[in-house]
Protein backbone atom coordinates (compact mmCIF):
# COMPACT_ATOMS: atom_id res chain seq x y z
CA UNK A 1 0.00 0.00 0.00
CA UNK A 2 1.18 3.45 -0.56
CA UNK A 3 -1.09 4.97 2.02
CA UNK A 4 -1.55 8.66 1.47
CA UNK A 5 -0.18 10.36 -1.82
CA UNK A 6 0.19 13.87 -2.29
CA UNK A 7 0.80 15.76 -5.80
CA UNK A 8 2.92 17.63 -6.52
CA UNK A 9 5.52 18.27 -3.75
CA UNK A 10 6.40 21.88 -4.49
CA UNK A 11 4.62 23.89 -6.69
CA UNK A 12 4.96 28.11 -7.48
CA UNK A 13 1.84 30.14 -8.40
CA UNK A 14 1.29 33.55 -9.46
CA UNK A 15 -1.32 35.85 -7.45
CA UNK A 16 -4.82 34.95 -9.13
CA UNK A 17 -4.04 31.81 -10.51
CA UNK A 18 -5.77 28.65 -9.97
CA UNK A 19 -4.61 24.99 -9.73
CA UNK A 20 -5.64 21.79 -7.89
CA UNK A 21 -3.50 20.19 -5.07
CA UNK A 22 -3.95 16.34 -5.55
CA UNK A 23 -4.63 13.23 -2.82
CA UNK A 24 -5.16 9.64 -3.31
CA UNK A 25 -5.72 7.11 -0.47
CA UNK A 26 -5.42 3.26 -1.38
CA UNK A 27 -6.46 2.28 2.11
CA UNK A 28 -10.10 2.10 1.84
CA UNK A 29 -10.51 4.72 4.07
CA UNK A 30 -14.06 6.54 4.77
CA UNK A 31 -12.63 9.87 5.65
CA UNK A 32 -10.79 12.63 3.96
CA UNK A 33 -9.38 16.03 5.22
CA UNK A 34 -6.82 18.58 3.92
CA UNK A 35 -4.90 20.56 6.33
CA UNK A 36 -2.71 23.64 6.05
CA UNK A 37 0.40 24.28 8.46
CA UNK A 38 1.78 27.88 8.92
CA UNK A 39 4.73 28.49 11.17
CA UNK A 40 3.65 28.88 14.73
CA UNK A 41 -0.42 28.20 13.89
CA UNK A 42 -0.39 24.42 13.97
CA UNK A 43 -2.60 22.64 11.43
CA UNK A 44 -5.68 24.29 10.61
CA UNK A 45 -9.01 22.12 8.52
CA UNK A 46 -10.02 23.14 5.69
CA UNK A 47 -12.17 21.00 4.26
CA UNK A 48 -13.11 17.07 4.63
CA UNK A 49 -15.26 14.10 3.76
CA UNK A 50 -16.88 10.89 5.07
CA UNK A 51 -17.43 9.70 1.71
CA UNK A 52 -17.88 9.87 -2.22
CA UNK A 53 -20.04 12.66 -3.05
CA UNK A 54 -19.80 14.41 0.84
CA UNK A 55 -17.70 16.81 2.09
CA UNK A 56 -18.12 19.90 4.71
CA UNK A 57 -16.18 22.40 5.60
CA UNK A 58 -13.64 22.96 8.11
CA UNK A 59 -11.85 26.20 9.84
CA UNK A 60 -10.63 28.34 7.50
CA UNK A 61 -12.50 26.78 4.19
CA UNK A 62 -12.53 30.59 2.21
CA UNK A 63 -10.57 30.23 -0.69
CA UNK A 64 -11.02 26.61 -1.18
CA UNK A 65 -13.38 23.83 -3.35
CA UNK A 66 -13.56 20.11 -2.71
CA UNK A 67 -15.01 17.17 -4.20
CA UNK A 68 -15.00 13.90 -3.41
CA UNK A 69 -16.69 11.67 -6.24
CA UNK A 70 -14.58 8.52 -5.40
CA UNK A 71 -13.33 7.17 -2.21
CA UNK A 72 -10.11 6.91 -3.61
CA UNK A 73 -9.69 10.78 -4.31
CA UNK A 74 -10.27 14.41 -2.55
CA UNK A 75 -8.61 16.65 -4.40
CA UNK A 76 -7.99 20.60 -2.90
CA UNK A 77 -8.94 23.41 -5.62
CA UNK A 78 -7.55 27.11 -5.07
CA UNK A 79 -9.67 29.03 -6.90
CA UNK A 80 -8.11 32.50 -7.33
CA UNK A 81 -4.47 31.96 -5.04
CA UNK A 82 -3.13 35.10 -2.93
CA UNK A 83 -0.28 35.17 -1.02
CA UNK A 84 -1.71 34.15 2.50
CA UNK A 85 -2.53 31.12 1.00
CA UNK A 86 1.51 30.49 0.73
CA UNK A 87 1.25 27.69 3.23
CA UNK A 88 2.35 23.52 3.43
CA UNK A 89 -0.87 21.31 2.90
CA UNK A 90 -1.25 18.13 3.79
CA UNK A 91 -4.00 15.50 3.36
CA UNK A 92 -5.12 13.14 5.96
CA UNK A 93 -7.21 10.14 6.00
CA UNK A 94 -8.70 7.84 8.55
CA UNK A 95 -10.69 4.31 8.49
CA UNK A 96 -14.09 5.28 9.55
CA UNK A 97 -16.39 8.80 9.94
CA UNK A 98 -16.42 8.59 13.70
CA UNK A 99 -13.27 9.71 15.78
CA UNK A 100 -10.71 7.45 17.93
CA UNK A 101 -8.73 6.06 14.65
CA UNK A 102 -5.89 8.59 14.21
CA UNK A 103 -4.67 10.22 10.82
CA UNK A 104 -2.61 8.92 8.08
CA UNK A 105 -1.24 11.88 6.25
CA UNK A 106 0.47 12.44 2.71
CA UNK A 107 4.15 13.95 2.53
CA UNK A 108 2.53 17.58 1.66
CA UNK A 109 2.27 19.76 -0.79
CA UNK A 110 4.33 23.26 -0.07
CA UNK A 111 3.00 26.03 -2.06
CA UNK A 112 4.27 29.47 -2.78
CA UNK A 113 1.91 32.37 -4.61
CA UNK A 114 3.97 35.19 -5.50
CA UNK B 1 -16.04 25.87 17.81
CA UNK B 2 -13.43 23.62 19.38
CA UNK B 3 -9.99 25.48 20.56
CA UNK B 4 -6.75 23.51 21.68
CA UNK B 5 -4.42 25.70 23.49
CA UNK B 6 -0.54 23.71 23.69
CA UNK B 7 2.19 24.81 25.96
CA UNK B 8 5.23 25.22 26.08
CA UNK B 9 5.93 26.50 22.74
CA UNK B 10 9.48 25.82 22.96
CA UNK B 11 10.92 23.07 25.40
CA UNK B 12 14.64 22.05 25.80
CA UNK B 13 16.00 19.14 27.98
CA UNK B 14 18.91 16.91 28.65
CA UNK B 15 18.56 13.57 27.36
CA UNK B 16 17.60 11.04 29.76
CA UNK B 17 15.34 13.74 31.26
CA UNK B 18 11.31 13.64 31.19
CA UNK B 19 9.54 16.05 29.26
CA UNK B 20 5.85 17.06 29.33
CA UNK B 21 3.43 19.13 27.01
CA UNK B 22 0.21 20.33 28.30
CA UNK B 23 -3.01 20.94 26.24
CA UNK B 24 -6.59 22.29 27.11
CA UNK B 25 -9.65 21.90 25.09
CA UNK B 26 -12.83 24.17 25.39
CA UNK B 27 -15.78 22.15 24.16
CA UNK B 28 -16.57 19.42 26.70
CA UNK B 29 -18.17 17.02 23.36
CA UNK B 30 -13.87 15.74 22.86
CA UNK B 31 -13.71 12.41 22.81
CA UNK B 32 -10.90 11.90 21.30
CA UNK B 33 -7.31 13.01 21.78
CA UNK B 34 -4.58 12.20 19.61
CA UNK B 35 -0.65 13.05 19.64
CA UNK B 36 1.16 13.35 16.93
CA UNK B 37 5.10 13.65 16.08
CA UNK B 38 6.37 15.60 13.02
CA UNK B 39 10.01 15.92 12.66
CA UNK B 40 11.76 18.60 10.09
CA UNK B 41 10.88 18.31 6.26
CA UNK B 42 8.62 15.16 7.12
CA UNK B 43 4.80 14.82 7.78
CA UNK B 44 3.12 14.45 11.32
CA UNK B 45 2.78 10.74 12.56
CA UNK B 46 0.11 9.48 15.49
CA UNK B 47 2.03 8.48 18.33
CA UNK B 48 -0.33 7.90 21.15
CA UNK B 49 -3.98 9.01 21.87
CA UNK B 50 -6.44 8.30 24.30
CA UNK B 51 -10.21 8.08 24.58
CA UNK B 52 -12.40 10.13 26.51
CA UNK B 53 -13.66 7.26 29.04
CA UNK B 54 -9.79 6.55 30.14
CA UNK B 55 -7.55 8.57 32.61
CA UNK B 56 -4.55 7.34 31.37
CA UNK B 57 -2.78 5.57 28.68
CA UNK B 58 0.74 4.53 28.32
CA UNK B 59 3.20 2.89 25.51
CA UNK B 60 6.78 2.31 26.60
CA UNK B 61 8.48 5.56 27.40
CA UNK B 62 5.46 7.66 26.45
CA UNK B 63 2.74 8.27 28.21
CA UNK B 64 -1.11 10.35 27.96
CA UNK B 65 -3.42 11.65 30.68
CA UNK B 66 -6.63 12.93 30.33
CA UNK B 67 -8.47 15.06 32.70
CA UNK B 68 -11.93 15.52 31.64
CA UNK B 69 -13.11 17.62 34.59
CA UNK B 70 -10.57 20.11 33.96
CA UNK B 71 -10.13 19.77 30.29
CA UNK B 72 -6.74 18.91 30.39
CA UNK B 73 -4.35 16.37 28.76
CA UNK B 74 -1.02 16.03 28.65
CA UNK B 75 1.98 14.06 26.92
CA UNK B 76 5.10 12.69 29.42
CA UNK B 77 8.17 11.61 27.58
CA UNK B 78 10.18 9.74 29.81
CA UNK B 79 14.20 9.22 29.64
CA UNK B 80 14.12 10.93 26.54
CA UNK B 81 16.80 10.64 23.79
CA UNK B 82 17.95 12.95 21.05
CA UNK B 83 15.74 10.78 18.60
CA UNK B 84 12.70 12.39 20.21
CA UNK B 85 13.88 15.83 19.46
CA UNK B 86 10.93 16.79 16.84
CA UNK B 87 7.68 18.93 16.79
CA UNK B 88 4.48 17.84 18.72
CA UNK B 89 1.07 18.34 18.04
CA UNK B 90 -1.70 17.77 20.44
CA UNK B 91 -5.84 17.61 18.77
CA UNK B 92 -9.00 17.05 20.08
CA UNK B 93 -11.66 15.13 17.92
CA UNK B 94 -15.31 15.85 18.12
CA UNK B 95 -17.83 13.53 16.49
CA UNK B 96 -20.84 15.35 14.70
CA UNK B 97 -23.55 14.39 12.17
CA UNK B 98 -21.35 14.82 9.09
CA UNK B 99 -18.55 12.90 10.34
CA UNK B 100 -15.44 14.51 13.01
CA UNK B 101 -13.33 17.17 13.53
CA UNK B 102 -10.14 17.25 14.26
CA UNK B 103 -8.80 20.45 16.08
CA UNK B 104 -4.78 20.43 16.61
CA UNK B 105 -2.54 22.86 19.28
CA UNK B 106 -0.12 24.79 17.69
CA UNK B 107 2.42 22.88 18.71
CA UNK B 108 5.93 22.45 20.79
CA UNK B 109 9.49 21.88 19.93
CA UNK B 110 11.17 19.99 21.66
CA UNK B 111 15.52 19.72 21.76
CA UNK B 112 16.96 17.06 23.63
CA UNK B 113 20.43 17.75 24.05
CA UNK B 114 22.74 14.85 24.23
Amino acid sequence: NAGVTQTPKFQVLKTGQSMTLQCAQDMNHEYMSWYRQDPGMGLRLIHYSVGAGITDQGEVPNGYNVSRSTTEDFPLRLLSAAPSQTSVYFCASSPRRTSHYGYTFGSGTRLTVV
Amino acid sequence: GENVEQHPSTLSVQEGDSAVIKCTYSDSASNYFPWYKQELGKRPQLIIDIRSNVGEKKDQRIAVTLNKTAKHFSLHITETQPEDSAVYFCAASIDGTGGFKTIFGAGTRLFVKA
